[in-house]
């Protein structure tokens, strides 16, 4: 089965915790994503990484912290200096390698997702 | 702040009627994207409208692009229980940004019996 999973689907966190969100993809995507959602606010992006060993910033990248070591993972991990971290976060992942030319036309392909409470 | 914003927030309507949904965006765009979220679960991609499109159908979907006011609208017919969910629109960077997309706020959509 070809997909995109996250683990765990519920995290806890007492403050001052750092935690680590999996996000693994075997469809051989090369572009990764972490959004966050709050109710009502839609997603916001936080992480994207277009390659492996590159990443860069979304618009809500503070106190957050990722990876990309390898093609299928892009671990996210929330660190305690993200001030309100309880949220519900999703990866995704799209075929990318855009020769940069012209905009996008990927889909993305989502995980289902971890709930972060902090205790 | 968001690049595509939803209309209505919030949608209620009985089994069989229709749901339209609309989507505004700010910047031009080469092409727009509609997202479906059930309650706790990740987004599935449902259609991508190009920017040389004005229309284009997808089983009881019906999606339209106008480029002049930059707006989008979804338009599901017949609707069913299961199409109680979330809608979003979704928008790509200018040319050189990069796969990255930026997601409106949503529409919640109910389907009542």
């Amino acid at each position: 089965d070809g997909g995109i999973t996250q683990s765990p689907k519920y995290l806890f966190r007492k403050e001052g915790q750092n935690v680590t969100l999996s996000c693994e993809q075997n469809l051989n995507h090369d572009a990764m994503y972490w959004y966050r959602q709050d109710p009502g606010q839609g997603l916001r992006l936080i992480y994207y990484s277009q390659i492996v060993n590159d990443f860069q910033k979304g618009d809500i990248a503070e106190g957050y912290s990722v990876s990309r070591e390898k093609k299928e993972s892009f671990p996210l991990t929330v660190t305690s200096a993200q001030k309100n971290p309880t949220a519900f976060y999703l990866c995704a992942s799209s075929i990318g390698g855009t020769s940069g030319m012209t905009a996008s036309t990927d889909t993305q392909y989502f995980g289902p997702g971890t709930r972060l409470t902090v205790l | 702040s968001q690049q595509g914003e939803e209309d209505p927030q919030a949608l209620s309507i009985q089994e069989g009627e229709n749901a339209t949904m609309n989507c505004s965006y700010k910047t031009s765009i080469n092409n727009l994207q509609w997202y479906r979220q059930n309650s706790g679960r990740g987004l599935v991609h449902l259609i991508l409208i190009r920017s040389n499109e004005r229309e284009k159908h997808s089983g009881r979907l019906r999606v339209t692009l106008d480029t002049s006011k930059k707006s989008s609208s979804l338009l599901i017919t017949a609707s069913r229980a299961a199409d109680t969910a979330s809608y979003f629109c979704a928008t790509p960077p200018p040319a050189g940004g990069g796969n990255k997309l930026t997601f409106g706020t949503g529409t919640q959509l109910k389907v009542e019996l």
